[in-house]
């Protein structure tokens, strides 16, 4: 599988500012997904980064407070914008590695995240 | 719409006792299921996935899933628990779009000596 790393592995940030997640693989992948973990809770999709497009962003997120960059199949960064106590998340990167045949065998791999605290 | 469901917020387990973790899914067509585990400060490791064929599927750390398409289910199992196995557990379904997971509450397991 392939071996995910992000950057920073945690911060805390005040309010109002911006924060910008690497993750980075060590292969090649079509497909990168970024996810927000509350505490206490599971995992929500923020959005689908594919390299040379715009990012895919799911209900109630939106491009002005996660700007996400996918300059190339090894890369992406996510930016979590003008920052709240709010949004004090774990936020994970994951990659899909695709065998060959679409869907049936994809599997989503994990970075170690990122835990951001807001003041 | 698809959902996952993993009914047990919290199971507390003695040390080399068997272990069963809850996932119930709804979804229109042949899901696509896995199970994740979390350990404190760590990010999500896989430790099992069915896509089609053997419905008892095998993963790593000595867990195993079975899937029961009557039931709409997808237990997690391991026989004999050790006290490393303390840790967050998730169930994922594959959605409709390629590639998008959506995670079950997730379970949070305590081994005791």
């Amino acid at each position: 599988s392939a071996v995910i790393s992000q950057k920073p592995s945690r911060d805390i940030c005040q309010r109002g500012t911006s924060l910008t997640i690497q993750c980075q693989v060590d292969s090649q992948v079509t497909m990168m997904f970024w996810y927000r973990q509350q505490p206490g809770q599971s995992l929500t999709l923020i959005a689908t980064a594919n390299q040379g497009s715009e990012a895919t962003y799911e209900s109630g997120f939106v491009i002005d407070k996660f700007p996400i960059s996918r300059p190339n199949l090894t890369f992406s960064t996510l930016t979590v914008s003008n920052m709240s106590p709010e949004d004090s998340s774990i936020y994970l990167c994951s990659v899909e590695e695709s065998l060959g045949t679409p869907k049936s065998t994809d599997t989503q791999y994990f970075g170690p995240g990122t835990r951001l605290t807001v003041l | 719409a698809q959902s996952v469901t993993q009914p047990d917020i919290h199971i507390t387990v003695s040390e080399g006792a068997s272990l069963e973790l809850r996932c119930n899914y709804s979804y229109g067509a042949t899901p696509y299921l896995f199970w994740y585990v979390q350990s404190p400060g760590q990010g999500l490791q896989l430790l099992l996935k069915y896509f089609s064929g053997d419905t008892l599927v095998q993963g790593i750390k000595g867990f195993e899933a079975e899937f029961k398409r009557s039931q709409s289910s997808f237990n997690l199992r391991k026989p004999s628990v050790h006290w490393s196995d303390a840790a967050e557990y998730f169930c994922a379904v594959s959605s409709d779009s390629w590639g998008k997971l959506q995670f079950g509450a997730g379970t949070q397991v305590v081994v005791t000596p």
